[in-house]
C-alpha cells in the first residue's frame, strides 16, 4: 500500500506569519511530486510539479523543496495572507505508473486570520 | 482557454437511485482522470482514459460504477444504484498528450454527491 502523509492536518496562523508543512511519500519508484492548492467548491490549482532531488521551486510567496532519497517535500508560505487560506494537497506519481495516476495525501488545511 | 468543467456541481439523491456525472476536459487533452474524495479522507484515483480507451480502472470501487468517454471527448461516470458510502466529491482532471509524461493534471471543480 502506497501512503502519502501530510502534516499537520490543519494549521491556524496570523496574517504575516510564515509557515511550512510536510509531505512524506515512498522514496522508491519516485517519478514526480505535485503540490496543489484547493479551496472548497473550486478546482484544485496546480502549484508545483517537482522531479529532481534537491529541487526548489518558487511562485510568489510560496516555495517548495524536494528530497527524493528520504521521501519528503516541504511547502513554505512566507508572510501568510488571508487569501492563502485553503487546503494544500501533495500527490505522488510513480515511475512504473505510465498513466500518471496520482496518489494524494489528506491535505493540510491552512487558515490565516487577519 | 476553458478549463475542465463538471456537471452538475451538486447532486442529492436517495439510496438506490442512479446518478450520472459529466466531465468536459480541456480541448485536445487525451488523458482524462476521475478521482473521488470521501469526507475527511484523501482524494483517491478511480480511473484513467486515454482518448476513448480505459487505460487504468484499478480504482473503481465496484461494478455499480460505470465510466465512459464517447469519442474521446467528454466523459460520464454513472453510479447505479447509489449507496450511502458513494457520497463525496467526484473530481475530473485532464492532461496533455500521452507523450508528455510529466504533463500537469488540470482539475475541474468537482461534483458534490450526497446519497441519503
Amino acid at each position: 500500500i502506497l501512503n502519502v502523509e501530510q502534516s499537520p492536518q490543519s494549521l491556524h496562523v496570523q496574517e504575516g506569519d510564515s509557515t511550512n508543512f510536510t509531505c512524506s511519500f515512498p522514496s522508491s519508484n519516485f517519478y514526480a511530486l505535485h503540490w496543489y492548492r484547493w479551496e472548497t467548491a473550486k478546482s484544485p490549482e496546480a502549484l508545483f510539479v517537482m522531479t529532481l532531488n534537491g529541487d526548489e521551486k518558487k511562485k510568489g510567496r510560496i516555495s517548495a523543496t524536494l528530497n527524493t532519497k528520504e521521501g519528503y517535500s516541504y511547502l513554505y508560505i512566507k508572510g501568510s495572507q488571508p487569501e492563502d487560506s485553503a487546503t494544500y494537497l501533495c500527490a505522488y506519481d510513480m515511475i512504473y505508473n505510465q498513466g500518471g495516476k496520482l496518489i494524494f495525501g489528506q491535505g493540510t488545511e491552512l487558515s490565516v486570520k487577519p | 482557454e476553458a478549463g475542465v468543467t463538471q456537471f452538475p456541481s451538486h447532486s442529492v439523491i436517495e439510496k438506490g437511485q442512479t446518478v450520472t456525472l459529466r466531465c468536459d476536459p480541456i480541448s485536445g487533452h487525451d488523458n482524462l482522470y476521475w478521482y473521488r474524495r470521501v469526507m475527511g479522507k484523501e482524494i483517491k484515483f478511480l480511473l484513467h482514459f486515454v482518448k476513448e480507451s480505459k487505460q487504468d480502472e484499478s480504482g473503481m470501487p465496484n461494478n455499480r460504477f460505470l465510466a465512459e468517454r464517447t469519442g474521446g471527448t467528454y466523459s460520464t461516470l454513472k453510479v447505479q444504484p447509489a449507496e450511502l458510502e458513494d457520497s463525496g466529491v467526484y473530481f475530473c482532471a485532464s492532461s496533455g498528450h500521452r507523450g508528455l509524461r510529466l504533463s500537469e493534471q488540470y482539475f475541474g471543480p468537482g461534483t458534490r454527491l450526497t446519497v441519503t
